[in-house]
């Protein structure tokens, strides 16, 4: 079956501009994720949503980022005002039901470089 | 999360075994095993997680210490595929966000 996807599969971007990251999950996956990952560093959590839950937004690191889960399914992030320190990989994950012991299916990601 | 420990760099020969261990001296009773890889510019790939027991599938086995302090990734006939870092986390079950240390970049060499 298909998998995460994730568009686009890069993104260069200036300084100060605004950038939209869009994340497909598995179809039925109630439970989506977002992190990055600069270059040789591990995964930081961003963003968490969970059916209609509140998202956790706890990983977000200032206010320049937002994330919108529509419908339960697709779900974009969303960069304001973007930094050099910006540039990472944008990763998306999936799972079944709330993380409780369940792995996490992995998009890509999305090569973000802000000049 | 509790901290794990994991050599830097293994390189194994194809169609060997890999054995990737990692220590977890700290783990929690409610804390599973998890392990994940990473190819080269591609997302994270789960392989295997467990609690008390040792488990198998179709990507790799799990073998954990009875006190539950280390265990150690098998993958059983190694191939240049399987080369990409490799992680591995002690993670409750009520746990969302995944953390990943450094890992073990695993090399398979022909």
């Amino acid at each position: 079956g298909a998998g995460v996807s994730q568009s686009p599969s890069n993104k260069v971007t200036e300084k100060g501009k605004d950038v939209e990251l869009r994340c497909d999950p598995i179809s039925g996956h109630t439970a989506l994720y977002w992190y990055r990952q600069s270059l040789g560093q591990g995964l930081e959590f961003l963003i968490y949503f969970q059916g209609n839950s509140a998202p956790d937004k706890s990983g977000l690191p200032s206010d320049r980022f937002s994330a919108e889960r529509t419908g339960g399914s697709v779900s974009t992030l969303t960069i304001q005002r973007t930094q050099q320190e910006d540039s990472a990989v944008y990763l998306c994950a999936s799972s079944p039901i709330a993380g409780d012991y369940n792995e996490q299916f992995f998009g890509p990601g999305t090569r973000l470089t802000v000049l | 999360d509790a901290k794990t420990t994991q050599p830097t760099s293994m390189d194994c020969a194809e169609g060997r075994a890999a054995n990737l261990p990692c220590n977890h001296s700290t783990i929690s009773g409610n804390e599973y095993v998890y392990w994940y890889r990473q190819i080269h510019s591609q997302g994270p790939q789960y392989i295997i997680h467990g609690l008390k027991n040792n488990e198998t599938n179709e990507m790799a086995s799990l073998i954990i210490t009875e006190d539950r302090k280390s265990s150690t990734l098998i993958l059983p006939h190694a191939t240049l595929r399987d080369t990409a870092v490799y992680y591995c986390i002690a993670r409750s079950g009520s746990a969302r966000q995944l953390t990943f240390g450094s890992g073990t970049q695993l090399t398979v060499l022909p």
